[in-house]
């Protein structure tokens, strides 16, 4: 079945504690992203990659962190989570032949 | 600035009351349009693409529709399952891998 997938789904953590969520994708695409949802503000784009080794910016990246050392995963690490990235998180994926993407089930992440 | 804006926030409409939901949005120049469903807890899903205006796009209960300037959703005799937050995204002609999402419609279906 094609998907996207991630871990956690819930995670719990204090201020400071250096935390990865994996992303996963099984459709060989080359276009992977981060979003960030919270209420009103709709899903904002943190980082995406175009392929292997090429990252960039979105429009929310401060705090956070990504890899793509291969073509199927894409972690989002937060190095020193704040109250601020408390948040439910979205990874996505698409193809190079199409537009659309494809969202993983979300992370929620509480941090206290 | 590139933005879209959907109205209205919330919709409550019995069984079998058609209505419309609708995308406006403000781009330089568009690649693509794009309809989501997402259901509470889960992964938003993807329901259509509209590239151009005057294009439409069935499936269902829905149809979507898209104009220069908005799209609409229009659901046609809703079932209850049809109760999600239906999300609209634009992918504009700038930046590499942008997507601007609006902040969705809540739709509830009373049986």
């Amino acid at each position: 079945e094609a998907q996207v997938t991630q871990n956690p789904r819930y995670l719990i953590t204090v201020t400071g504690k250096k935390l990865t969520v994996t992303c996963s994708q099984n459709m060989n695409h080359e276009y992977m992203s981060w979003y960030r949802q919270d209420p009103g503000l709709g899903l904002r784009q943190i980082y995406y990659s175009m392929n292997v080794e090429v990252t960039d910016k979105g429009d929310v990246p401060e705090g956070y962190k990504v890899s793509r050392k291969e073509k199927r995963n894409f972690p989002l690490i937060l190095e020193s989570p704040s109250p601020n990235q408390t948040s439910l998180y979205f990874c996505a994926s698409r193809g190079s032949s199409s537009y659309e993407q494809y969202f993983g089930p979300g992370t929620r992440l509480t941090v206290t | 600035e590139d933005q879209v804006t959907q109205s209205p926030e919330a919709l409550r409409l019995q069984e079998g009351e058609s209505s419309s939901l609708n995308c406006s949005y403000t781009v330089s120049g568009l690649r693509g349009l794009f309809w989501y469903r997402q259901d509470p807890g889960k992964g938003p899903e993807f329901l259509f693409t509209l590239y151009s205006a005057g294009e439409e796009k069935e499936k269902e209960r829905l149809k979507a529709t898209l104009t220069k300037k908005e799209s609409f959703l229009h659901i046609t005799a809703p079932k209850p399952e049809d109760s999600a937050t239906y999300l609209c995204a634009v992918r504009p002609t700038s930046g590499t891998y942008k997507y601007i999402f609006g902040t969705g419609t809540r739709l509830k279906v009373l049986a």
